[in-house]
């Protein structure tokens, strides 16, 4: 079963708009939250990543926002580019002995010049 | 180059065939993973090996056969596969699931 729920699962945003990426998890056994971005050919990238201890954590133009209580996190990418079309997922890691990421199913950014 | 080099590239085999997948790294990692990857579907993790030793067999046919001779190198033996196997394999690292790093994938064809 798909412990990590990722919506929507494609997006289109103007160039220079604010794309938002979200996620929803079960586990709350979960410690550490990354994002992976994935072009056509490639494989996916480490984008940026949080720890449930902190709300939101800025890199750049990608912003995560973290609600504990809600289970929930999210990927804010402002001024949008046509460069950040591409296909990105969350995952999350359980804490303890089975420590393998759970991916979300992905969302594919289209960013419109 | 992402640390994670997998070879080929690409790859077309026929029904009967048996081949190889190559996964290289030398980022120091103890963890390798193989993932299939197919259109509009979540990343399913194949197989995971700690330190050498396989961890994790996500239910993947037998047809399907993962190697990992030292903790830089790992393969997956394919043979008799199906049309439906089609997909970009992906190998990753990590060290202690901290931070993935993924290889470009091969895509896999068969016919």
């Amino acid at each position: 079963q798909q412990q990590v729920k990722q919506s929507p699962q494609s997006l289109i945003v103007q160039k220079g708009g604010i794309s938002i990426i979200n996620c929803a998890y079960e586990n709350t056994a979960f410690d550490y939250f990354p994002w992976y971005q994935q072009f056509p050919g490639k494989g996916p990238a480490l984008l940026i990543a949080i720890r449930p201890d902190v709300s939101e954590k800025k890199e750049g133009r990608f912003t995560i926002s973290f609600n504990k209580s809600a289970k929930q996190f999210s990927l804010h990418i402002m001024d949008s580019q046509p460069g950040d079309s591409a296909t990105y997922f969350c995952a999350a890691r359980p804490s303890g002995s089975a420590r393998q990421l759970t991916f979300g199913s992905g969302t594919q950014l289209t960013v419109l010049p | 180059e992402t640390g994670v080099t997998q070879t080929p590239r690409h790859l077309v085999m026929g029904m009967t065939n048996k081949k190889s997948l190559k996964c290289e790294q030398h980022l120091g990692h103890n963890a390798m993973y193989w993932y299939k990857q197919s259109a509009k579907k979540p990343l399913e993790l194949m197989f995971v090996y700690n330190f050498k030793e396989q961890t994790e067999n996500n239910s993947v046919p037998s047809r399907f056969s993962p190697e990992c001779p030292n903790s830089s190198h790992l393969f997956l033996h394919l043979h008799t596969l199906q049309p439906e196997d089609s997909a970009l394999y992906l190998c990753a690292s990590s060290q202690e699931a901290r931070g993935y790093t993924f290889g470009s994938g091969t895509r896999l064809t068969v016919v």
